[in-house]
């Protein structure tokens, strides 16, 4: 258990719609990361926020925003659904910014858009 | 840019057999590496990491990883594995300084057959 909690574990929906993924960084942590899981794209890092700030980043579609909130957690926001956004989505935290601190990965969230 | 190649997409060893899983990075400095494991149903889990120093980095579970700057390579050796080795192995790179960004290579999937 990494300390990383993640809602929900799985989610089902219809293209078109719009989804919101929770992630609870682990405790002490101020730098939430998100990255998606893909068969076709691998696992890609799609932004980073640290307390409260964006700080980086990636290859993050506009109809997606995620944003930290001052208790540290952090949702990020799905819209206008597609079926090439299933994918597994992962949220890390760190203690703070800089590829020289561990990142930390929460058990992800599974999307599967019909 | 930076980039990870990880060649082998899949492996199979038998229990007890040393094991050697292949990382090569683009990078125009030394970067930071990183080996990540995932068994199924989990996030991913920090195996072991290189900054700076020793080339030849040990880390959990029995791995180790060794950082050749000619060969821009950051190979995984494990001596003897275990049948519950068996996962997805990725390796990561990241830049050095307050960028937190780290990219993945696409993975490569160990089976341990008994």
């Amino acid at each position: 258990d990494s300390g990383v909690t993640q809602t929900p574990k799985h989610l089902i929906t219809a293209t078109g719609q719009r989804v919101t993924l929770r992630c609870s960084p682990r405790s002490g942590d101020l730098s939430v990361y998100w990255y998606q899981q893909s068969l076709d794209q691998g696992l890609q890092f799609l932004i980073q926020y640290y307390n409260g700030e964006e700080r980086a980043k990636g290859n993050i579609l506009e109809r997606f925003s995620a944003q930290q909130f001052p208790d540290l957690h952090s949702e990020l926001n799905l819209s206008s659904l597609e079926l090439g956004d299933s994918a597994l989505y992962f949220c890390a935290s760190s203690v703070a910014p800089g590829a020289g601190n561990e990142q930390f990965f929460g058990p992800g969230t599974r999307l599967t858009v019909l | 840019a930076q980039s990870v190649t990880q060649p082998d997409i899949h492996i199979t060893v038998s229990e007890g057999a040393s094991l050697e899983l292949r990382c090569n990075y683009s990078y125009g400095a030394t970067p930071y590496l990183f080996w990540y494991v995932q068994s199924p149903g989990q996030g991913l889990q920090l195996l072991l990491k290189y900054f700076s120093g020793d080339t030849l980095v040990q880390g959990i579970k029995g791995f180790e990883a060794e950082f050749k700057r000619s060969q821009s390579s950051f190979n995984l050796r494990k001596p003897s594995v275990h049948w519950s080795d068996a996962a997805e192995y990725f390796c990561a790179v990241g830049a050095p300084g307050t960028a937190s960004k780290l990219t993945f290579g696409t993975g490569t999937r160990l089976q341990v057959t008994l």
